[in-house]
């Protein structure tokens, strides 16, 4: 199963591009990575997935590692509305379930 | 369009009771997964459904089931309710069951054992 590790906390000033890293060292070659936040009390918002390309929408980017074990999701511009726990996920082997990581709590500060 | 949407939003349970919550996915979207959040643990993988059929479940006892109908609604249901079963309970549905389908989550069924 594709286990997923994140920093439990990070800051960021708003306008400054956010860093968000991911270590997914388990995940197999047909695993996607996917990104969720989740603000207070909220469901989690899907954000972008990838396999092996980066990948980018309107919301965020996604840089993953050429060997796959990492990613980075990378929000642009921060703004106050992007404080959140932000979720990397994997998904379990050979299944469709999503396994959750303990998050990081980005704040972004005014 | 319309989300996913969640009923009821709010429940309160004595210990000991059964409770259902309903689900419904969006329009077009035929595979519902749900999930428990919890302070202590998480999110949590409770079951999944396509077409009606169970395709994964989660490490919960058997007192935790539900069911997908053929419209793709779906219900979660808990018998023999346990104070430890408070928790925010998440719907997600899906267009496709697959690796490319992101999920679309609900705001959520938040349950009170008391």
């Amino acid at each position: 199963d594709a286990k997923t590790t994140q920093p439990p906390s990070m800051d960021c000033a708003e306008g400054r591009a956010a860093n968000l890293p991911c270590n997914h060292s388990t995940i197999s070659g047909n695993e996607y990575v996917y990104w969720y936040r989740q603000i207070h009390s909220q469901g989690p918002q899907y954000i972008i997935h990838g396999l092996k390309n980066n990948e980018t929408n309107e919301m965020a980017s996604l840089i993953i590692t050429e060997d796959r074990k990492s990613s980075t999701l990378i929000l642009p511009h921060a703004t106050l509305r992007d404080t959140a726990v932000y979720y990397c996920i994997g998904q379990a082997s050979g299944t469709y379930k999503y396994i959750f990581g303990t998050g990081t709590r980005l704040k972004v500060l005014a | 369009k319309a989300g996913v949407t969640q009923t009821p939003r709010y429940l309160i349970k004595t210990r000991g009771q059964q409770v259902t919550l309903s689900c419904s996915p969006i329009s077009g979207h035929r595979s519902v997964s749900w999930y428990q959040q919890t302070p202590g643990q998480g999110l949590q993988f409770l079951f999944e459904y396509f077409s009606e059929t169970q395709r994964n479940k989660g490490n919960f006892p058997g007192r935790f089931s539900g069911r997908q109908f053929s419209n793709s609604r779906s219900e979660m249901n808990v018998s023999t309710l346990e104070l430890g079963d408070s928790a925010l309970y998440l719907c997600a549905s899906s267009f496709g069951q697959g690796y490319n389908y992101g999920y679309t989550f609900g705001s959520g069924t938040r349950l009170t054992v008391v």
